[in-house]
This record gives structure tokens, sequence and C-alpha cells, in this order.
């Protein structure tokens, strides 16, 4: 089945600078990568999404890039802020369908 | 629209003790699904339905059972509950499948004593 592997597991940046998280895939029949931000104590919501047919996708200050070849998305986040600070997960759909999730990166935007 | 709503939001149990949590959606979605959220291993998926009468299993079934009567309500049972079940629930649903934004309820943290 899918595997979905995500690095940094921690994450700290100071305030203004950029933030990378990666993600691997395994299943080539996947299609759609979700992108959500959870906050503390919160549900975990739908940031950025992209899919298979598209190589990068971007929405203000956040941004997703797909390297199909290579199994490969990153979310890209420039100019953090501290409402930025949250545990971010990406996800992959398997040949089901079903959404494999990430183990998720913790980011800490310090002022 | 509420959205997806879970009930309770909390919950201890003993060891053995059966119970079921509540989700709900108003958005007539006809995707349903479960995920336990544990620290350092993301979300798991544990059932999830594609429509009303018509549900699996996701990567952690076990010691759940789910049913899916209604489009609206998608119930999830815990049988005989153990302390490996202690855990953050979610419940999500999507227009479709999940080729889709999955929306989640608001979680039930449950602790098995």
């Amino acid at each position: 089945g899918e595997n979905v592997e995500q690095h940094p597991s921690t994450l700290s940046v100071q305030e203004g600078d950029s933030a990378v998280i990666k993600c691997t895939y395994s299943d080539s029949a996947s299609n759609y990568f979700p992108w959500y931000k959870q906050e503390l104590g919160k549900r975990p919501q739908l940031i950025i999404d992209i899919r298979s047919n598209v190589g990068e996708k971007k929405d203000q200050r956040i941004a997703v890039t797909l390297n199909k070849t290579a199994k490969h998305f990153s979310l890209h986040i420039t100019e953090t802020q501290p409402e930025d600070s949250a545990v971010y997960f990406c996800a992959a759909t398997d040949s089901w369908g079903k959404l494999q999730f990430g183990a998720g990166t913790q980011v800490v935007v310090t002022p | 629209n509420a959205g997806v709503t879970q009930t309770p939001k909390f919950q201890v149990l003993k060891t053995g003790q059966s119970m079921t949590l509540q989700c709900a959606q108003d958005m007539n979605h006809e995707y349903m699904s479960w995920y336990r959220q544990d620290p350092g291993m993301g979300l798991r998926l544990i059932h999830y339905s594609v429509g009303a009468g018509i549900t699996d299993q996701g990567e952690v079934p076990n010691g759940y059972n789910v049913s899916r009567s209604t489009t609206e309500d998608f119930p999830l049972r815990l049988l005989s509950a153990a302390p490996s079940q202690t855990s953050v629930y979610f419940c999500a649903s999507s227009q479709t499948n999940t080729v889709n934004e999955q929306f989640f309820g608001p979680g039930t943290r449950l602790t098995v004593l």
C-alpha cells in the first residue's frame, strides 16, 4: 500500500524566514496530494492541495511543488508569521483513492 | 451548515467497556471516514464509507465497527475498549471519494483506563 514519509518532524524558524516541509510517497498511482494544518487542540484543515497533472501551485504565502518522477512533494511557506505555528500534515491517495497521511511536522515560528 | 459534528468531545472508559462515537455531517457528502491520531503517527484510517449502506476497513480496523444507515451519520463503535485505543478520533467527510477536500470534525479525545 501507500507509504508517506514526512520530514522534518520539527522545524523552528525565525519570523519572516521561509519554511520547507518535504514528503515522499511510494505508490506511483497516487494522484492527489493535500496539505493540512492543525493548530493545538483543533481539527486538521486543508490549506492547499495539488493534483498529479500540475507541478506547482501557489496561494499567497503558501506553495506546493510536486515531482512525480521522484515521488516527492513539498510545502513552502514564505514570510512566516507566528500564526503559522502548527502541525502540518502531507497526504497522498493510495491505489484505492484513500488518503495516507505523513506523521506530521511541528512548525514553530519564533518572533 | 454545521459541517461535521462529533460527540462526545471527551470520554473516559474502563477496559472492556463499549461505546459509540457519533459523527454527523449536513453537507450531503457521500464519503465519510474515521481516523485516529496518536503522537508522532499522523492520522490513521480506521473505517470508511463511500455511501449509505457501504462500509470498508482502513489501515487499523481491529476493535472497531461502523455502520452507515443514512448519508448523514457514521457512528464508530468500540466493542470492548482497551488502553491501546486511547487516542483522539476524527471523523471526516468529502463530497465523493477522497480525491476531494476532506472536512474534519472537531474530534473526540478518548482515554481508556
